[in-house]
């Protein structure tokens, strides 16, 4: 049984430029939440999907954006990217929407802005 | 009110030893408080998860003790071992419907276990 998988392991972007990541859940999981860690930090919550909408947003701003598909697999944008933005983005999928406080995370892309 | 603090920052603790750390929350609405545990370069990982209708939860050489009136949760990790050396993360949620996907994380405590 597959974990949670993402990809790709690590990206290197320029300041302005735009970064798509992804994530599949776990077998049998349909949430997919999305996370922020900074080096030396705890992740921060992005936002979360369930049934292909956002149900729930951290406070981060517009420019990062989502989508989930039907099968449950999601994406996470991010435009114009800051230097700040550089971190290891972490997905974490759960059973569903009512157990999702139990979260299994994959093992992150590292995201590096120049 | 949705912050959770963490302490110590750092623990150093020798082979067989017992490994505490502390977390305290503010958000009365929080009921699930999971620990995580991360090594390098990976995700973090669950370790224990406790719900506050009881006090202490027991999985092998780790126990969550949970205090509800103080607000305050902790990890005990009985009988440490050098491959117990991580990063360990409490965490909370809660507060109803779609709250429940929302992981407020501590800072994080870097565990350093010598043999």
């Amino acid at each position: 049984d597959a974990g949670v998988t993402q990809s790709p392991t690590h990206l290197i972007k320029t300041r302005g430029q735009q970064v798509t990541l992804r994530c599949s859940p776990k077998s049998g999981h349909d949430t997919v939440s999305w996370y922020q860690q900074a080096l030396g930090q705890g992740p921060q919550f992005i936002f979360q999907y369930y049934e292909e909408e956002e149900r729930q947003r951290g406070n981060f701003p517009d420019r990062f954006s989502g989508h989930q598909f039907p099968n449950y697999s999601s994406e996470l944008n991010v435009n114009a990217l800051l230097l700040g933005d550089s971190a290891l983005y972490l997905c974490a999928s759960s059973p569903d929407l009512a157990g999702a406080g139990e979260q299994y995370f994959g093992p992150g892309t590292r995201l590096t802005v120049t | 009110q949705q912050q959770v603090k963490q302490s110590p920052q750092s623990l150093i603790v020798q082979k067989g030893g017992i490994s505490i750390i502390n977390c305290a929350y503010e958000n009365t609405a929080f009921d699930y408080f999971p620990w995580y545990q991360q090594f390098p370069g990976k995700g973090p990982a669950l370790l224990i998860a406790i719900r506050p209708d009881v006090s202490e939860k027991k999985e092998g050489r780790f126990t969550i003790s949970f205090n509800k009136s103080a607000k305050q949760f902790s990890l005990h990790i009985m009988d440490s071992q050098p491959g117990d050396s991580a990063t360990y993360f409490c965490a909370a949620s809660g507060g109803g419907g779609t709250s429940y996907g929302k992981l407020t994380f501590g800072q994080g405590t870097i565990l350093t276990v010598h043999p």
